[in-house]
């Protein structure tokens, strides 16, 4: 498999633009997690699903933050209007359940947002 | 609300030595425990994760310990190489929930 797979790598948009990261979870995971990731406050859990179902969306900052989740295989998280405080990175993570509570997470390579 | 701490924040040891990484969360009502890596610029790679039924776990050089009545997790690496400098995250899931609650990490620097 290859892993849980975000794009774009890097994005540079200025204030007030609409910002969408997308992420593929590793087949047949049925969580998927959203992260954010700054010096200051470290890892922050946004928002997760399971089986394409938002679950806990406290994380989200804003109402400008939304995340969807059409299939099992694709997630979006939008950001609309960025902000420069949003510069961070984003990072995808998916699980799978199954018959244990093991539930490990594994991690995409992450988005670097820089909103300017 | 749980609490994740990683003392200390930064550590440089010589190559070749043996080193032991801490971990300690305030509510002990956990499932397990996992230990991250992240490289600079990367994403999180996932190293062990430890059951609240088990004491220990180990993989290759690295073993770790899990004491839920006291809080306290640690991450032993054996034989350090250049290699193993990365930070380091432990994180655990909020009971009844699949959320981590993550420490702020160790950075670790092998010296060759």
């Amino acid at each position: 498999d290859a892993g849980v797979i975000q794009s774009p790598r890097h994005e540079v948009t200025e204030m007030g633009q609409e910002v969408t990261l997308r992420c593929k979870p590793i087949s047949g995971h049925d969580y998927l997690f959203w992260y954010r990731q700054t010096m200051m406050r470290g890892l922050e859990l946004l928002i997760y699903f399971n089986n394409n179902v938002p679950i806990d969306d406290s994380g989200m900052p804003e109402d400008r933050f939304s995340a969807k989740m059409p299939n099992a295989s694709f997630s979006t998280l939008k950001i609309q209007p960025s902000e420069p405080r949003d510069s961070a990175v984003y990072f995808c993570a998916s699980s799978l359940r199954g018959t244990s509570r093991t539930l490990e997470q594994y991690f995409g390579p992450g988005t670097r947002l820089t909103v300017t | 609300k749980q609490e994740v701490t990683q003392i200390p924040a930064a550590l440089s040891v010589p190559e070749g030595e043996n080193l032991v990484l801490n971990c300690s969360f305030t509510d002990s009502a956990i499932y397990n425990l996992q230990w991250f890596r992240q490289d600079p610029g990367k994403g999180l790679t996932s190293l062990l994760l430890i059951q609240s039924s088990q004491r220990e776990q180990t993989s290759g050089r690295l073993n770790a310990s899990l004491d839920k009545s006291s809080g306290r997790s640690t991450l032993y690496i054996a034989a350090s190489q250049p290699g193993d400098s990365a930070t380091y995250l432990c994180a655990v899931p909020d009971f009844g929930n699949e959320k981590l609650t993550f420490g702020t990490g160790t950075r670790l620097t092998i010296i060759p």
